[in-house]
């Protein structure tokens, strides 16, 4: 089976930097996948990564280590419409999306 | 601009109802996914296609089934409503099987009283 962990909840100060963590038991793996969801919205793509190292994207960042089962998201510059819930997703052998539980950002003035 | 739809947003209906939750998607994509969302379990798969007349089983099936008959649509139907099948359901499609990320609709909210 799957099993994908993060943090249920962070806080942070606006202009920050903070990092949310994911780590991860598949059964093989196609692909690391980070997904934004504000309240009451649907998920969208943020970003993906397969092979080992740090994906950059602007403010985000997405870092990802294969032999360890880690993954983390980077957020820089935290402004207040990042407050929401950050997903991370990964794809098994059979490349099916599973998702962690959610890790719900908090961003305070 | 390509897109994906569900229908309806919000629904409530009667335990033993059966009941119909539409996925539309203009990307022609072949991977369409439905998943559930509820507190403190995130994003669990109900069904998955991978093509027009594919269809397999999530990880939380029961009570749900699925077909599809062209690339474009997946309706989820609940077989007969369950209260524990109140939740917020969504759909997605994917591009790649390998590297697409997901494209989700707006979300389905149902009630079953």
């Amino acid at each position: 089976g799957q099993n994908i962990d993060q943090p249920t909840e962070m806080t942070a100060t606006e202009g920050a930097i903070v990092q949310i963590n994911c780590t991860y038991q598949t059964s093989g793996f196609n692909g690391l996948f980070w997904y934004q969801q504000h309240a009451g919205e649907a998920p969208t793509f943020l970003s993906y990564n397969v092979l080992d190292g740090l994906e950059e994207k602007g403010r985000f960042s997405s870092f990802l280590s294969r032999s360890k089962g880690y993954s983390y998201l980077l957020l820089k510059e935290l402004q207040m419409k990042d407050s929401a819930s950050y997903l991370c997703a990964v794809k098994d052998g059979s490349y099916i999306p599973t998702f962690g539980r959610g890790t719900s950002l908090i961003v305070h003035p | 601009d390509a897109e994906i739809t569900q229908s309806p947003r919000h629904k409530i209906t009667e335990t033993g109802r059966q009941v119909t939750l539409a996925c539309h998607q203009t990307w022609n994509h072949n991977n369409m996914f439905w998943y559930r969302q509820d507190l403190g379990h995130g994003l669990r798969l109900i069904h998955y296609s991978y093509g027009v007349h594919d269809t397999n089983k999530g990880e939380v099936s029961d009570g749900y089934s699925v077909s599809r008959s062209n690339t474009e649509d997946l309706p989820l139907t609940l077989e007969s409503a369950a209260s524990s099948q109140t939740s917020v359901y969504f759909c997605a499609s994917s591009g790649a099987r390998t590297t697409g990320e997901l494209f989700f609709g707006e979300g389905s909210r149902l009630t079953v009283l």
